[in-house]
């Protein structure tokens, strides 16, 4: 079936670096991608979006970019603030309002 | 515009009760998406509501159910509760649940089966 993963379940780094976060997927013909963050306690929060019309979307200090040759995306987060710590999902929709997640990367910030 | 909103937040229950899980998506969308969190299953989907109709369904055993009500409102229920039930219940909402759509969540229910 369809499945998407992340490439490591946590990611430390220091306050003020960028951060990467990296997903793959499996189904070639997905063509909705979203990243979420996950506070603890909290629902998932909806970061940045991408369709597979397009290989680069950039938002307020996020940016995504999506490989489908290798069928690859990844969420990039710039000067990274404590307030960034929190475990970041990329989910796939398909038809019939269903998300499939990948089993997240949690991110630790240091200041 | 006010978010979704779940209730309750927190429930405590014993193996073989039954649970009853509310969800009141954000105002103007009509479809309505359960999922369960864990550990180690991470967020899985278990059925999509849109116009009082199940749309989609995940691979959960019949016990989980769920209905949408008129007003976009949905309740998930799950009965003769699991230790293994025991997770963060989310809901989400689109305005029509089609593919390229985003949806939001509830800050979930969180289920505790003793």
């Amino acid at each position: 079936g369809e499945s998407v993963g992340l490439h490591l379940p946590t990611l430390s780094v220091q306050e003020g670096d960028n951060s990467i976060i990296n997903c793959a997927y499996s189904n070639s013909a997905s063509d909705y991608f979203i990243w979420y963050k996950q506070e603890s306690g909290k629902g998932p929060q909806f970061i940045i979006d991408i369709r597979s019309n397009m290989d680069k979307r950039q938002g307020q200090r996020v940016t995504v970019l999506l490989n489908k040759t290798v069928k690859h995306l990844s969420l990039q987060i710039a000067a990274t603030q404590p307030g960034d710590s929190a475990v970041y999902f990329c989910a796939n929709a398909n038809q019939g309002g269903k998300l499939i997640f990948g089993q997240g990367t949690e991110l630790s910030v240091k200041p | 515009k006010a978010g979704v909103t779940q209730t309750p937040r927190y429930l405590i229950k014993t193996r073989g009760q039954q649970v009853t899980l509310s969800c009141s998506p954000i105002s103007g969308h009509r479809s309505v998406s359960w999922y369960q969190q864990t550990p180690g299953q991470g967020l899985q989907f278990l059925f999509e509501y849109f116009s009082e109709t199940q749309r989609n369904k995940g691979n959960f055993p019949g016990r989980f159910s769920g209905r949408q009500f008129s007003n976009s409102r949905s309740e998930m229920n799950v009965s003769t509760l699991e230790l293994g039930d025991s997770a963060l219940y989310l809901c989400a909402s689109s305005l029509a649940g089609a593919g390229g759509e985003t949806q939001y969540f509830g800050p979930g229910t969180r289920l505790l089966v003793l």
